[in-house]
C-alpha cells in the first residue's frame, strides 16, 4: 500500500467547471506539498502547507492532519490547467525526504 | 539565468556504461536531491545533499554514486548502466531541511 494516495487518477473535465483532486496519507507527517507537472515538463511547487488553507489565483489547498487527508481545488478551471497534479509529504521529524503520491493527470476540455 | 539547470536534458547509453548526470543551482540552496520518475512510481528519492560534502541515501540508490565538493553542483554518476535505469532523472534543492524544492528540467535517460 502505498503511503500517500491520490484521487482520482485521471480526470477529465469541461473549461469551466470546479474540480478537486484528493491525497490521503498514512503517515504522520509536518508538511505536505502540491506539485504541478505539464506535459514533456518540469515540475512546478504549487503549494506547500501544514495547516489550514492555501490560496493562490484559482488554485486553493487545504489540509486537515487530523484525518490525514489534502484537497487541491481549481475553480473556473482552463485547458492550460491540464498536467500531472502531484502531492508530496515530508515526513514527521527530522526527515528531509518527500513522499510523492502517483499523480493524478488532469485534461480541461474547451 | 539564475536557477536550476541539469545536462544533458537527452542521453542514450548503453548497458555497462558509465553515465554522469550534472545538476547546477544557482541560489546557493544548501539542499539538493535526486529523483527519478517512473511510469507506475511516481518520484522516487535516490540520493540527497544536506550541504557540500555530506550526501545521504534515498529510497532507490543502487546503482548511483553522488558527489557534492560545491554548494552548486551535484552530479549523479551510473556506474555500469542497466536497461532498468531509464527513466527521467529530476534534480531539485531547497533552501531549508523541509522547504519548497525548486525542479530542474529533468534528463531523459534511455539505457539500450
Amino acid at each position: 500500500k502505498n503511503e500517500v494516495e491520490q484521487s482520482p487518477q485521471n480526470l477529465t473535465a469541461q473549461e469551466g467547471e470546479f474540480i478537486t483532486i484528493n491525497c490521503s496519507y498514512s503517515v504522520g507527517i509536518s508538511a505536505l506539498h502540491w506539485l504541478q507537472q505539464h506535459p514533456g515538463g518540469g515540475i512546478v511547487s504549487l503549494f506547500m502547507l501544514s495547516s489550514g488553507k492555501k490560496k493562490h489565483g484559482r488554485l486553493i489547498a487545504t489540509i486537515n492532519i487530523q484525518e490525514k487527508h489534502s484537497s487541491l481545488h481549481i475553480t473556473a478551471s482552463h485547458p492550460r490547467d491540464s498536467a500531472v497534479y502531484i502531492c508530496a509529504v515530508f515526513w514527521g521529524g527530522a526527515t528531509n525526504k518527500l513522499i510523492f503520491g502517483t499523480g493524478t493527470l488532469l485534461a480541461v476540455q474547451p | 539565468d539564475a536557477g536550476i539547470t541539469q545536462s544533458p536534458r537527452y542521453k542514450i547509453t548503453e548497458t555497462g556504461r558509465q553515465v554522469t548526470l550534472m545538476c547546477h543551482q544557482t541560489w546557493s540552496h544548501s539542499y539538493m536531491f535526486w529523483y527519478r520518475q517512473d511510469l507506475g512510481h511516481g518520484l522516487r528519492l535516490i540520493y540527497y545533499s544536506a550541504a557540500a560534502d555530506i550526501t545521504d541515501k534515498g529510497e532507490v540508490p543502487d546503482g548511483y554514486v553522488v558527489s557534492r565538493s560545491k554548494t552548486e553542483n551535484f552530479p549523479l554518476t551510473l556506474e555500469s548502466a542497466t536497461r532498468s535505469q531509464t527513466s527521467v532523472y529530476f534534480c531539485a534543492s531547497s533552501e531549508k531541511a523541509q522547504g519548497t524544492q525548486y525542479f530542474g528540467p529533468g534528463t531523459r535517460l534511455t539505457v539500450l
